[in-house]
């Protein structure tokens, strides 16, 4: 089955700064990269996503890069703000949607 | 439009001692999804719905997890008897269509359970 791992685990960056989070999977015929942000109590939701004909995907202040050949996938914040701390959780699709181990991402004011 | 409804929101129960989770999908959405958080760790999918017919169960612990969804709509998801493990948060999900997993996913504030 897919296996997918996220670094850092926890990441600190002071406010306006920008924020990259790095995951890798294993399965070649994933193509669906989804990333998720949890905030205390509440459930994983969407902030982007990209299939595997694209390289790069941008919406406002996040954008994500796929490297389809080295299995790595990138979500890069700019411009981080306080809202933005939560612990964010990479994807990967193939038959069934399978998480990264998260990073739990601090911005200080 | 109301999002995935989940209760209840917290359950504490002793080991042994069975246990019962709910979940309502967004309306109209055909495929629904039961997974499971430990602390720390991303959520793992235990069992996925396309109406009322488990596709996926295959991470389900079948000697003593079982899930519903009789009519196509709510789902319920029970654990017996409740082992010290199973102490996690219980995520509900759902999403529109029958083309799996790829569809946006929608998910439930979860049921955080405690085993004692």
């Amino acid at each position: 089955g897919e296996n997918v791992e996220q670094h850092p685990s926890t990441l600190s960056v002071q406010e306006g700064d920008s924020a990259v989070i790095k995951c890798t999977y294993s399965d070649s015929a994933s193509n669906y990269f989804p990333w998720y942000k949890q905030e205390l109590g509440k459930g994983p939701q969407l902030i982007i996503d990209i299939r595997s004909n694209v390289g790069e995907k941008k919406d406002q202040r996040i954008a994500v890069t796929l490297n389809k050949t080295a299995k790595h996938f990138s979500l890069h914040i700019t411009e981080t703000q306080p809202e933005d701390s939560a612990v964010y959780f990479c994807a990967a699709i193939n038959e069934k949607l399978t998480f990264g181990t998260g990073t739990r991402l601090t911005i200080i004011p | 439009e109301a999002g995935v409804v989940q209760s209840p929101r917290y359950k504490i129960i002793e080991k042994k001692q069975p246990v019962a989770f709910w979940c309502n999908p967004i309306s109209g959405h055909n495929t629904l999804y039961w997974y499971l958080q430990n602390l720390g760790q991303g959520p793992e999918l235990l069992i996925r719905y396309e109406n009322e017919e488990a596709v996926d169960d295959s991470q389900l612990p079948k000697d003593r997890f079982s899930a519903e969804r009789l009519k196509g709509v709510d789902s319920t998801l029970k654990i017996q008897p409740a082992e010290l493990g199973d102490s996690a948060v219980y995520l509900c999900a759902s999403s529109l269509g029958l083309s799996g997993p790829r569809n946006e996913q929608f998910f439930g504030p979860g049921t955080r359970l405690t085993v004692l």
